[in-house]
């Protein structure tokens, strides 16, 4: 079974200032997908970014970025010019590629806070 | 991405009573649905796959007479808990497959408590 480990309980960064939150998983499948869900204080799910396991080149949205490290299976997520709306708690997903299955494996979780 | 329904958003009930929490794909068909359940301060842990017009399919250790779910459209699916107990306190979140069929788009969520 695919497991998701976040070894940051909690991070905070100032305002304005970058972050990177930290995403190790393991698996033997070689196609799947990665995912950053963001939960703010409302508890709404938001996706933030994800990225397809056999594209080699890191995903980008805005201010959010990953660093994709497939062979040390490794999923970071780098938050440039940190906003206060950006605090919440971030999830790492995973996602096999195999088609039906779309269970969606998440970490424990990084509380990020925004230092004004 | 799609907008997800959940209704409704926090229920208070007595201990033994049922509730339904019932989840609704605004702007397109989602043949499949995800149940979870969140601890405070914890992660999201699957409860149960939703499928249009067949069985849910549950993980281990949840109890599907206890937590039923029935997707009887292709824009509803509802979960039920019954004889609800305080230990069923929790946060019950649902999603859908996205028309991209790798994303998943949450509901708001529902804070159930059980006296």
């Amino acid at each position: 079974a695919q497991t998701v480990t976040q070894s940051q309980p909690e991070m905070s960064v100032q305002e304005a200032e970058t972050v990177t939150l930290s995403c190790t998983y393991d698996t033997s499948e070689s196609d799947y997908y990665l995912f950053w869900y963001k939960q703010p204080p409302s508890r709404q799910m938001i996706l933030v970014i994800r990225q397809e396991a056999y594209k080699q080149q890191n995903a980008t949205e805005n201010r959010f970025s990953v660093n994709f490290q497939k062979a040390a299976k490794s999923f970071s997520l780098k938050i440039s010019d940190s906003q206060l709306g950006d605090a919440a708690m971030y999830f790492c997903a995973y996602r096999t590629a195999d088609f039906g299955n779309e269970k969606l494996t998440f970490g424990t979780g990084t509380r990020l806070t925004i230092i004004p | 991405g799609a907008v997800v329904s959940q209704h409704p958003s926090r229920v208070i009930c007595k201990s033994g009573t049922s509730v339904k929490i019932e989840c609704r794909s605004l702007d397109f068909q989602a043949t499949t649905m995800f149940w979870y359940r969140q601890f405070p301060k914890q992660s999201l842990m699957l409860m149960a796959t939703s499928n249009e017009g067949s069985k849910a399919t549950y993980e281990q250790g949840v109890e599907k007479d206890k937590f039923l779910i029935n997707h009887a459209s292709l824009t509803l699916s509802t979960l039920t808990v019954t004889s609800a107990h305080p230990e069923d306190s929790s946060f019950y979140i649902c999603s859908v497959s996205g028309l991209a069929k790798n994303i998943q788009y949450f509901g708001a969520g529902t804070r159930l408590s059980v006296l």
